[in-house]
C-alpha cells in the first residue's frame, strides 16, 4: 500500500524564522517522484517543490528546500526566512507511473506565520 | 500562460441529484486528473484522463464518472447525490509523455469547484 503519513497538523512560526514540516511515505516502489504543495486560504494548490527519487541531491528553490532520506522514506520540507505569505497548508505527495499516475498525498500541515 | 480552470466555482445540489464540474486543462496538457477534497481530509484521487480515455480510477462508486473531450477539457459528473459528497473537488493538468527532460509527473492544480449537497 502506498501511503503519505504527516504527522504535524498544524504549526506556526514567527516571520523571518525557518520551519520544518516532516512527512513520511511507504512505498514499495523504486522510481517514484516526491512534492510539497501549499493550498493558501484562497485554496488554490501550488507546487512548492519536487523530487525525484533517484536523485540524491536534495531539490531547493529559493527559500524552500527538502531533507530527502530515500532509506528512512523521509521528506521534509524547510522553509527559511519564513513570510506571512507562507500561511497556508502544506500537503506532501508521491506518485510512482506504476500505480497510474496516482498522487497520494497526505492530510496537510496547516503552517501559520505570526508577524 | 493561463492556468487550470475550473467551473463552477461553488455549486449547490439536493441528495439525488446529477451535478456536473468542468475542467480546462493548461495549454498543452494531456492528462486531467480530478480529485475530492473533503473537509478536514486530504486529497483523493478520482480519476485520470489521458487523450480521451480513462486510464486509471481512485477507489470511488460507479456513479462518479467523467470525460475528457478532444481538445482535453474534461468534465467530472456525480450521479444519484449524497450528502457526503459535499467536498471541495479539484482538477490538475500535466503533460503526459516524454519531453527533453524527460516524462512530466508534475500535476497543476485549479482552483477547484465547492459542491454541497443538501
Amino acid at each position: 500500500a502506498q501511503t503519505v503519513t504527516q504527522s504535524q497538523p498544524e504549526m506556526s512560526v514567527q516571520e523571518a524564522e525557518t520551519v520544518t514540516l516532516s512527512c513520511t511515505y511507504d512505498t514499495s516502489e523504486n522510481n517514484y517522484y516526491l512534492f510539497w504543495y501549499k493550498q493558501p486560504p484562497s485554496r488554490q494548490m501550488i507546487l512548492v517543490i519536487r523530487q525525484e527519487a533517484y536523485k540524491q541531491q536534495n531539490a531547493t528553490e529559493n527559500r524552500f528546500s527538502v531533507n530527502f532520506q530515500k532509506a528512512a522514506k523521509s521528506f521534509s520540507l524547510k522553509i527559511s526566512d519564513s513570510q506571512l505569505g507562507d500561511t497556508a497548508m502544506y500537503f506532501c505527495a508521491f506518485m510512482t507511473r506504476d500505480t497510474g499516475n496516482q498522487f497520494y498525498f497526505g492530510t496537510g500541515t496547516s503552517l501559520t506565520v505570526i508577524p | 500562460e493561463a492556468g487550470v480552470t475550473q467551473s463552477p466555482t461553488h455549486l449547490i445540489k439536493t441528495r439525488g441529484q446529477q451535478a456536473t464540474l468542468r475542467c480546462s486543462p493548461i495549454s498543452g496538457h494531456t492528462s486531467v486528473y480530478w480529485y475530492q477534497q473533503a473537509l478536514g481530509l486530504g486529497l483523493q484521487f478520482l480519476l485520470w484522463y489521458d487523450e480521451g480515455e480513462e486510464r486509471n480510477r481512485g477507489n470511488f462508486p460507479p456513479r462518479f464518472s467523467g470525460r475528457q473531450f478532444p481538445n482535453y477539457s474534461s468534465e467530472l459528473n456525480v450521479n444519484a447525490l449524497e450528502l457526503e459528497d459535499s467536498a471541495l473537488y479539484l482538477c490538475a493538468s500535466s503533460l503526459e509523455g516524454l519531453s527533453s527532460s524527460g516524462f512530466q509527473e508534475t500535476q497543476y492544480f485549479g482552483p477547484g469547484t465547492r459542491l454541497l449537497v443538501l
